[in-house]
Formats: C-alpha cells, structure tokens, sequence
C-alpha cells in the first residue's frame, strides 16, 4: 500500500525559502500527479501545485511566481520550494498523490493518498 | 477559478440522523467533484470521487450525487466516527483545483 512521508523545516524566516519533500513507499511513481495543499490553522484547504514523473508541473496562479516543484525519479521524491515568505504562508503543508480516471481522453485527477503533513511556521 | 461554495459551514446532528453537505460550483465541473472528511490535526481522507464514486473501505451509509454545478453528500444515519469536517474539491480545472471551505458536522 502506497504511502507518503514528507519533511522539510517547520520554521522558516520571513523572506527566506520554504522546502518541503515528499517521498513514495510502496508503489509506483509514474502513472500519477504528485500534489501539494496547504492549510493555514483552522481554515479551508489551497491546492499549491504538482508534478508527474515526467516532470511536468502546475502550479495554482496566485503562488506560480514564487513556486517550484522537482522531481527525482531515481529517489520515488518531489520537492517543493517556495520563495519570499510571509507569514501569510504560515500552514500545514501535505504532500498527496493525485490519481487519475479518462474520459474522452482526458484525464482528471483527484487526491487519493496523503501525507500526514508538516506545519510550517514564518516567523523571525 | 472555479469557485466551490459549500453549505452549511456547520452542522448540528445526533446519532442517526441523516444529513446533506451540499457544494456548488461557478461552473460546469461534470462530475469532477471529491469528498473529504478531515478530523482535527489529521490529513484529508478520501470518501467519494467521481461525484458519486464510493472508495474502497468507505461505509456504504456516505454517498454522492450530483453533476455539472450542483452536489451533495449524505450521510444516511450519522455514527460517533463521522463527527469532523468534510470538504468538496472540484479537479475538472487545474487552474487552479479549488476546494470548498468545508462543513464542520458536531454533535447536537
């Protein structure tokens, strides 16, 4: 059964860099979209943005000039970094995977499998 | 973005009752629309996908219906496990995927 661990550090200063990895258990890597959302404490969820083995990427709009996501295939890991922080980015942040289903061959992909996540704190 | 509108943003329920969690989409998403429980200090977990789509595992009293902008999910007699926060992703759009800002069922 596929699992997901990830790590990364949980107090970032403002200005500085967030990085975050995720790494696949027990499954395989490609066939899917690797994915991370974050949740600022005690509100909704925002989907950052994903990856697939390929190294084809998405990102959500409001986060793309900061954003960058790898891969590395050899390692089953996906990274995240993102630039410039503020507290404004303070949250928990998840790594999940994001399988896909066909229709008139075009795939779709919801999240199935999730990390436990890693709260991530902004602050000098 | 589509927009994801989820109502209500709680809910009071016992034991048995059943209940309806509804999302409402800017757009026509087909049936592009997942369900999540989330329970405090835990990751999502997946419900339904595909609208209606039951995953593995999932009792069978949650079910999903709805397509294009309007669906709901129920939970035909609540249980003690099912108190927590449920949310709606819609993934017919990647730009970006959005979710609805979620329903916190408690316990009346």
């Amino acid at each position: 059964q596929v699992q997901l661990q990830q790590w990364g550090a949980g107090l970032v200063k403002p200005s500085e860099t967030l990085s975050l990895t995720c790494a696949v258990y027990g499954g395989s890597f490609s066939g899917y979209y690797w994915r991370w959302i974050r949740q600022p404490q005690g509100k909704g969820l925002e989907w950052i943005g994903e990856i697939n083995h390929s190294g084809s990427t998405n990102y959500n709009p409001s986060l793309k000039s900061r954003l960058s996501i790898s891969v590395d295939t050899s390692k089953n890991q996906f990274s995240l970094k993102l630039t410039s922080v503020t507290a404004a980015d303070t949250a928990v942040y998840y790594c999940a995977r994001g399988t896909g289903h066909s229709s008139r061959g075009t795939y779709y992909y919801y999240m199935d499998v999730w990390a436990k996540g890693t709260t991530v704190t902004v602050s000098s | 973005d589509i927009q994801m509108t989820q109502s209500p943003s709680t809910l009071s329920a016992s034991v048995g009752d059943r209940v309806t969690i509804t999302c409402r989409a800017s757009q026509d998403i087909g049936s592009w629309l997942a369900w999540y429980q989330q329970k405090p200090g835990r990751a999502p977990n997946l419900l339904i996908y595909k609208a209606s789509s039951l995953k593995s595992g999932v009792p069978s009293r949650f079910s999903g219906s709805g397509s294009g902008t309007e669906f709901t999910l129920t939970i035909s007699s609540l249980q003690p496990d099912d108190f927590a926060t449920y949310f709606c992703l819609q993934y017919y759009s990647y730009s970006p995927y959005t979710f609805g800002q979620g329903t916190k069922l408690d316990i009346k």
